[in-house]
């Protein structure tokens, strides 16, 4: 497998921008995390999906995220509008029955 | 909520000597306590986790020991290496849930 993969790799966009990351899981894992890592915040769960539903997303910070999980294999979250503190290594990982987590490579979004 | 404490922020030791990281954890529901390393610009990594049944451990030269009862766990890395330097995350799941609560790393430099 390849692994959980992400994209894209790096972003920049300007403030009020729409921005999607994208997520595939390792197949076969039926849990899938999306954080956010900052110096400022460190490593910080956003939400959690089970089976393609959303558990907990208790970390979202506002309104303005959002994500989704169509199916097993793809993820998406979503920031609109955009803003600079929103700047930050977004990493997607899966597992299997919510155990050992599998990190993708991270989206690095800045947001001028 | 789960809250994870970690100490030291940054430790810097010898090539050859050992390094301990110690964690606290606030949730005496929490059941699984995963370690992960993260090298620079990579995704973290699991590199060992323990569950609540068992105290202690033990894969080559990474160790992770458990006490339950005082709610905190450690990572002993014996015979250091320049390549075990890294950010190192301890974690510890919330109310028995998938959900990890990370704490906020430790800088570990192993000097040649």
């Amino acid at each position: 497998d390849a692994g959980v993969i992400q994209s894209p790799r790096h972003e920049v966009t300007e403030m009020g921008q729409e921005v999607t990351l994208r997520c595939k899981p390792i197949s076969g894992h039926d849990y899938l995390f999306w954080y956010r890592q900052t110096m400022m915040r460190g490593l910080e769960l956003l939400i959690y999906f089970n089976n393609n539903v959303p558990i907990d997303d208790s970390g979202m910070p506002e309104d303005r995220f959002s994500a989704k999980m169509p199916n097993a294999s793809f993820s998406t979250l979503k920031i609109q509008p955009s803003e600079p503190r929103d700047s930050a290594v977004y990493f997607c990982a899966s597992s299997f029955q919510g155990w050992e987590q599998y990190f993708g490579p991270g989206t690095r979004l800045t947001v001028t | 909520g789960e809250n994870v404490e970690q100490h030291p922020s940054t430790l810097s030791v010898q090539e050859g000597d050992s390094a301990v990281i110690k964690c606290t954890y606030s949730d005496s529901a929490s059941n699984y306590f995963p370690w992960y390393k993260q090298e620079l610009g990579k995704r973290p990594q699991l590199i060992i986790d323990i569950r609540s049944n068992v105290g202690e451990k033990k894969d080559q030269r990474i160790a992770v020991t458990l006490n339950k009862t005082a709610k905190h766990f450690s990572l002993h890395i014996t015979e250091t290496q320049p390549e075990d330097s890294a950010v190192y995350f301890c974690a510890a799941n919330s109310g028995g849930y998938q959900k990890v609560t990370f704490g906020t790393g430790t800088k570990l430099q192993v000097i040649p």
